[in-house]
């Protein structure tokens, strides 16, 4: 079964600081992967779709990087803001079309 | 475009009770999902439906049923609500299993 990890579980900066987040999962025989942003009692807002082929996708001041081989992701975001403070996941779909999310990152971006 | 809505919002049960969350997309999105989180637990899978007229059991069905009532529309009903499923419940939708999703704004229900 596929396993998805994202470390830190939390994590802390000042505002204007750029930022990585990771996401790891076992095994590399994926279709796509997907960041989500969620604010708290909110659901999920979709951030970034990276499929198997492509190394990474762009969103504004947002960079998701795919390395299928190590088995890592990582979200990039540049002079963050106290507006990005919100959890992080990561999820992982496979060949057989199945979602496998992490436990996410809970970001504070402090003024 | 509403995009994914879930209702209600919230529900308070008691442990034998019965009840239908509702959840409708907008997107002429072919596949439809229901999820759990529980802190500590991330996400999980109840039940999902790859395109209309199918449904298919994910990682925790057990207490839960579902209709895919047409293309827009996909229900989660408890038939005999116990403690063990207060959540946090969302619904989410895609144009293919597989493809980018899209969750609802969740229903919180606590059962006492």
């Amino acid at each position: 079964k596929q396993e998805v990890t994202q470390i830190p579980a939390a994590l802390s900066v000042p505002e204007g600081e750029n930022l990585v987040l990771n996401c790891s999962f076992t095994d590399s025989a994926i279709y796509n992967l997907q960041w989500f942003r969620q604010d708290p009692g909110k659901g999920l807002t979709s951030l970034l779709l990276i499929q198997s082929s492509q190394r990474e996708q762009t969103s504004g001041r947002l960079n998701a990087s795919l390395d299928k081989s190590s088995g890592r992701s990582t979200l990039y975001i540049a002079a963050s803001q106290p507006g990005d403070s919100a959890t992080y996941l990561c999820a992982v779909i496979n060949t057989g079309n199945q979602f496998y999310f992490g436990t996410g990152t809970s970001l504070t971006v402090i003024p | 475009n509403a995009g994914v809505t879930q209702t209600p919002k919230f529900q308070v049960l008691k442990t034998g009770q019965s009840m239908t969350l509702q959840c409708a997309q907008d997107m002429n999105h072919n596949s439809m999902y229901w999820y759990r989180q529980d802190p500590g637990m991330g996400l999980r899978l109840i039940y999902y439906s790859a395109s209309e007229g199918t449904t298919d059991k994910g990682e925790v069905p057990n207490g839960y049923n579902v209709s895919r009532l047409n293309k827009r529309e996909f229900s989660l009903r408890l038939e005999s609500a116990a403690p063990s499923q207060t959540s946090v419940y969302f619904c989410a939708s895609s144009e293919a299993p597989g493809w980018e999703k899209y969750f609802g704004p969740g229903t919180r229900l606590t059962v006492t």
